[in-house]
């Protein structure tokens, strides 16, 4: 079975700050890799999606691509209250490429 | 109204009873999938379906049967429900070809007592 691990939390960061999420994967031959954000009693929503090694831009969110390592992050600059959420790191597996395989999630607090 | 919707949105049932979950999406997408969520495990596939005549077993299938009665809807069963499978329940469509972007309904609370 394929995994995807991540630092269940809670993870706190102060109002300002860089929040950073991390998340490592089994499947080495895996191309394509997200992450979700999920607030309480919500339904998951994709907010990053990486490709390639190296980083990736959307305005405050930065996804990171470590193939070697086989890791992934996410940095939220700038951290706001509405940031706290649930972090879901997903991977979309290399032998099906219709299923994608969940972490745990990392739960964020932003605290003002 | 909702992209996908899930019905019911809470549901507590006995041991030993039959459930259905219903999802409907008016996205006009092909896939369809069920999850279930545990605190701890995050999101577990249960089944998924490309078309109407294509089911497949996720990694927790077992207790669990789905239906595709339409390009629009897929609901799942628990033929005889236990109490861990009490969880929180997702269905979530996406386009061919673009299966990471998965939209998700607001999910099925679902108590077995």
């Amino acid at each position: 079975q394929k995994e995807v691990e991540q630092n269940s939390g809670p993870l706190s960061v102060p109002e300002g700050a860089i929040a950073s999420l991390n998340c490592t994967y089994s499947d080495r031959g895996s191309q394509s890799f997200f992450w979700y954000r999920q607030y309480s009693g919500k339904s998951p929503e994709l907010i990053m999606s990486i490709y390639s090694n190296g980083d990736k831009e959307d305005g405050r969110f930065t996804a990171q691509l470590n193939k070697a390592s086989q890791y992934v992050s996410l940095l939220i600059r700038d951290s706001q209250p509405s940031d706290s959420a649930t972090y879901l790191c997903a991977v979309r597996e290399y032998s099906s490429a219709s299923k994608i395989i969940f972490g745990s999630g990392t739960r964020l607090s932003i605290r003002p | 109204d909702a992209d996908v919707t899930q019905t019911p949105r809470n549901r507590i049932t006995k041991t030993g009873k039959r459930i259905m979950l219903e999802c409907s999406q008016t996205k006009g997408h092909d896939r369809m999938y069920w999850y279930r969520q545990d605190p701890g495990l995050g999101l577990r596939l249960i089944y998924y379906s490309f078309d109407v005549k294509d089911i497949n077993k996720g990694e927790i299938s077992d207790g669990y049967s789905v239906s595709r009665q339409a390009q629009a809807k897929f609901s799942l069963s628990l033929e005889s429900a236990i109490p861990n499978q009490t969880a929180l329940y997702f269905c979530a469509t996406s386009e061919a070809g673009a299966e990471n972007i998965q939209y998700f309904g607001a999910g099925t609370r679902l108590s077995v007592l």
